[in-house]
């Protein structure tokens, strides 16, 4: 089982529609969550932090489930720009320093 | 700061021969980790660094690979023999570790092709 899981999609959605992925993870040594966005032969670059409160920015509202091991990301009024591959991205402490695991991704393609 | 910078951005080698990448990651960060990326498997961990001590390698596919990292500035990936099925992008990473919440900054990677 991989340590993080996500629907590789892709999601296929009109311009303004709400669109969410969700994300699962083993490990629940599990320190701190992200969700990384990557543009086609690019390289990730950071989204947003996920915090246990649950965040927004913007349309992007990331949410966390500690006890159910999950993350999701909801984007509301999708924009064409929005098309991407989404990375659930889960830091698990290990001693002194920290392993950053990335999943597969999901792909959202928004259309006009 | 330039970012995190890889070399070479494109590599085509023929089956057999020593592939070597490497990585000059931000000034002051102290983990460094390197990724494979295909369609089939996605954005794999490779191995990582902290304060240039290599910390876990078991994502290391097997013996014909091996990353030394002799500085706070440079860290290498080498493939000897390479094989086909090494043909992926390969990503370097740096972050500075503050109790785990830290951005990671990718390099451009380098797109591997062996043939």
């Amino acid at each position: 089982r991989k340590e993080v899981e996500q629907d590789p999609g892709p999601f296929n959605v009109p311009e303004g529609a709400t669109v969410a992925f969700n994300c699962t993870y083993s490990n629940s040594a599990s320190q701190s969550f992200f969700w990384y966005r990557q543009d086609c032969r690019k390289e990730p670059k950071l989204l947003m932090s996920v915090y246990s409160s649950g965040n927004e920015d913007g349309r992007f509202t990331a949410q966390l489930n500690r006890a159910s091991q999950y993350i999701s990301l909801l984007i509301r009024d999708s924009k064409l720009s929005d098309s991407a591959t989404y990375l659930c991205v889960v830091n698990i402490r290990m001693d002194s320093s920290y392993k950053l695991i990335f999943g597969s991704g999901t792909r959202l393609l928004v259309r006009p | 700061d330039a970012g995190v910078i890889q070399s070479p951005r494109h590599e085509v080698t023929e089956m057999g021969q020593e592939v070597t990448l490497r990585c000059k990651p931000i000034s002051g960060h102290n983990s460094l980790f390197w990724y494979r990326q295909t369609m089939m498997r996605g954005l794999e961990l490779l191995i990582y660094f902290n304060n240039n001590v290599p910390i876990d390698d078991s994502g290391m596919p097997e013996d014909r690979f091996s990353a030394k990292m002799p500085n706070a500035s440079f860290s290498t990936l080498k493939i000897q023999p390479s094989e086909p099925r090494d043909s992926a992008v390969y990503f370097c990473a740096s972050t500075h570790t503050i109790r785990g919440n830290t951005e990671a900054f990718f390099g451009q990677g380098t797109r591997l092709t062996v043939v």
